[in-house]
């Protein structure tokens, strides 16, 4: 079956800091990407869609600047969140789909098993 | 996409069927109901999609009214690792929004 694999599990930083994290399709070639942030008890949220080649498209609240997108590959998106503060230390999940266009309607995204950022 | 809504929690005993409601009363005619389930601290796994007839594969199958107004997912033989929070989506336009889910509690 379709494989995402994320890295890093877990990570921990100091504020003010960066912090990437990696999204790669094993087995597929995957032309959307998706990312997510989860807080404690609480669904996921979507943050950005990633288009290979494109610039990303990010949901409302959501800042551009802050969570960094690049889809520069068929099988790797990263999302880098740029001077860390302790409020987004959350559960960061990115999903990849192989269907482009109209075809994602009727194809399963697969997911990531996320990255947990702490800062400190 | 349209709403969905779904109890926020569920007990169900180990070996027993569990099944799962999902309203989706404004759902449109070309929007997929997606069913993902998310175990603790772990990315969500896709169980299980359909558009108007029923559905089953190895994990589950989803049962859709033929108004298309809600659905269920049964899962046959519940077990312990089926404890999960489980998520109904209406999809159509390729972004899956996540409500709040339905927690499965598998019980022995």
């Amino acid at each position: 079956g379709a494989v995402v694999s994320q890295h890093p599990s877990r990570v921990i930083c100091k504020s003010g800091t960066s912090v990437k994290i990696e999204c790669r399709s094993l087995d597929f070639q995957a032309t959307t990407m998706f990312w997510y942030r989860q807080f404690p008890k609480q669904s996921l949220m979507l943050m950005a869609t990633s288009n290979e080649g494109s610039k990303a498209t990010y949901e409302q609240g959501v800042e551009k600047d802050k969570f960094l997108i690049n889809h520069a590959s068929l099988t790797l998106s990263t999302l880098t969140v740029t001077s860390a503060h302790p409020e987004d230390s959350s559960f960061y999940i990115c999903s990849a789909s192989p269907m482009p266009g109209p075809r994602i309607y009727n194809s399963p995204l697969h997911f990531g098993n996320g990255t947990r950022l702490t800062v400190t | 996409d349209a709403k969905t809504t779904q109890p926020t929690s569920m007990d169900c005993a180990e070996g027993r069927a569990a099944n799962l409601p999902c309203n989706h009363s404004t759902i449109s005619g070309n929007e997929y109901v997606y069913w993902y389930r998310q175990i603790h601290s772990q990315g969500p796994q896709y169980i299980i999609h359909g558009l108007k007839n029923n559905e089953t594969n190895e994990m589950a199958s989803l049962i859709i009214t033929e108004d298309r107004k809600s659905s269920t997912l049964i899962l046959p033989h519940a077990t312990l690792r089926d404890t999960a929070v489980y998520y109904c989506i209406a999809l159509n336009t390729g972004k899956l929004i996540f409500g709040q889910g339905t927690t499965l509690q598998v019980k022995p």
